[in-house]
């Protein structure tokens, strides 16, 4: 069973720190990371994906990938207000035949 | 592209009534993906296709649940009978390959 952990949260931050999401996921095979964002009543969307071990940036976000710790991370810089929403991790294989298995995700509040 | 579209968005019906989901993909998507979200199993795979085959449906609950994809552009969800613990929002995903996935808006469905 392929599983992916994240903290439930909420985690909140002040308007314009450093949002820091977490994700562990237990297949040694996973090859494929995607961070999908999913606003209250709405469907998820794709904000990161990674596929390499270190740090991709993509404007204030930064997803960052360490296989053999096992675990991915979202940073979001200078966080909105805007930002606040449950961010979801979800981790592909081949031996899952890439079908992402998705964490149940982390609520986000941003508070002015 | 108008992005995945579903029907209905709310369906509210009573226990042992017969539900049918809508799907239709982006054009040009090979995968099609259904999901269940509830506060607390999170975004479950129910079943998705290739090209319009079942590849994996180990995700389907019980046999009262039912999914079709008859041509590239169009897939069923079916439950019959209903009971109240299948009330939750049902997503449908499409994807090219194993790229990004991408949601439709979903449907609230209430069984009483």
């Amino acid at each position: 069973q392929k599983e992916v952990e994240q903290n439930s949260g909420p985690l909140s931050v002040p308007e314009g720190a450093i949002a820091s999401l977490n994700c562990t996921y237990s297949d040694r095979g996973s090859q494929s990371f995607f961070w999908y964002r999913q606003y209250s009543g709405k469907s998820p969307e794709l904000i990161m994906f990674i596929y390499s071990n270190g740090d991709k940036e993509d404007g204030r976000f930064t997803a960052q990938l360490n296989k053999a710790s096992q675990y991915v991370s979202l940073l979001i810089r200078d966080s909105q207000p805007s930002d606040s929403a449950t961010y979801l991790c979800a981790v592909a294989s081949s031996g899952g035949s890439y079908i992402p298995t998705f964490g149940r995700g982390t609520s986000l509040i941003v508070h002015p | 592209d108008a992005g995945v579209i579903q029907s209905p968005r709310h369906e509210v019906t009573e226990m042992g009534q017969e539900v049918t989901l809508r799907c239709k993909p982006i054009s040009g998507h090979d995968y099609l993906f259904w999901y269940r979200q509830t506060m607390m199993r999170g975004l479950e795979l129910l079943i998705y296709f290739n090209n319009n085959v079942p590849i994996d449906d180990s995700g389907m609950p019980e046999d009262r649940f039912s999914a079709k994809m008859p041509n590239a552009s169009f897939s069923t969800l079916k439950i019959q009978p209903s009971e109240p613990r299948d009330s939750a929002v049902y997503f449908c995903a499409s994807s090219f390959l194993f790229d990004e996935q991408f949601f439709g808006p979903g449907t609230r469905l209430t069984v009483l």
